[in-house]
């Protein structure tokens, strides 16, 4: 399967600072990247769906202005939280596929906001 | 939208014994449902995966049913070992379009 890689692994920031975590697609060219938010023991939630050289489309709930999402190359894709609070505070994990069906997740990052 | 639904959230195993998942799905347009085992900490692993077209996969252990007309799945792992441990989520989808996950089922080996 595809190879995905995120950084940072993990981060701690302080509240109202932003975070940058980026998703990379290590062996194809991934048009399309999906970024999830995972909290203790739940299931996983698709924030947003990201193109390359388009923007992204978000999910129902989800603020576009504080979780920004860049997908500026085929193998690069970026999520920043801006402004973080606590209950941001949550395991990100992005995913990709090649056009086809499979999607191939990244080890995901660990954001503690304190 | 699509929901799918899992079953059960926890389930203990003897190790050597087997272990089924089962999840249902609402939406009769979908067609790619995939397995994904998720260990502690980390990202989840894609280990097993059925298409519409098809009614039952098997990769060494493990092994997926697919039935349409009743729009649910399930994960069969037989000859359980300890290292099977960890939450398995099933998923479905519209070909490469967003995945919707099941809730999670924890898997717990019992040497």
């Amino acid at each position: 399967g595809a190879v995905v890689s995120q950084h940072p692994s993990w981060v701690i920031c302080k509240s109202g600072t932003s975070v940058k975590i980026e998703c990379r697609s290590l062996d194809f060219q991934a048009t399309t990247m999906f970024w999830y938010r995972q909290f203790p023991k739940q299931s996983l939630m698709l924030m947003a769906t990201s193109n390359e050289g388009s923007k992204a489309t978000y999910e129902q709930g989800v603020e576009k202005d504080k979780f920004l999402i860049n997908h500026a190359s085929l193998t690069l894709s970026t999520l920043t939280v801006t402004s973080a609070h606590p209950e941001d505070s949550s395991f990100y994990i992005c995913s990709t596929n090649s056009g086809r069906d499979e999607q191939y997740f990244g080890p995901g990052t660990r954001l503690t906001v304190t | 939208g699509e929901n799918v639904e899992q079953h059960p959230s926890t389930l203990s195993v003897q190790e050597g014994d087997s272990a089924v998942i089962k999840c249902t799905y609402s939406d009769s347009a979908s067609n790619y449902f995939p397995w994904y085992k998720q260990e502690l900490g980390k990202g989840p692993q894609l280990i097993i995966d059925i298409r519409s077209n098809v009614g039952e996969k098997k990769d060494q252990r493990i092994a997926v049913t697919l039935n349409k007309t009743a729009k649910h799945f399930s994960l069969h792992i037989t000859e359980t070992q300890p290292e099977d441990s960890a939450v398995y989520f099933c998923a479905a989808s519209v070909g490469n379009e967003k995945l919707t996950f099941g809730t999670g089922t924890r898997l717990t080996i019992i040497p």
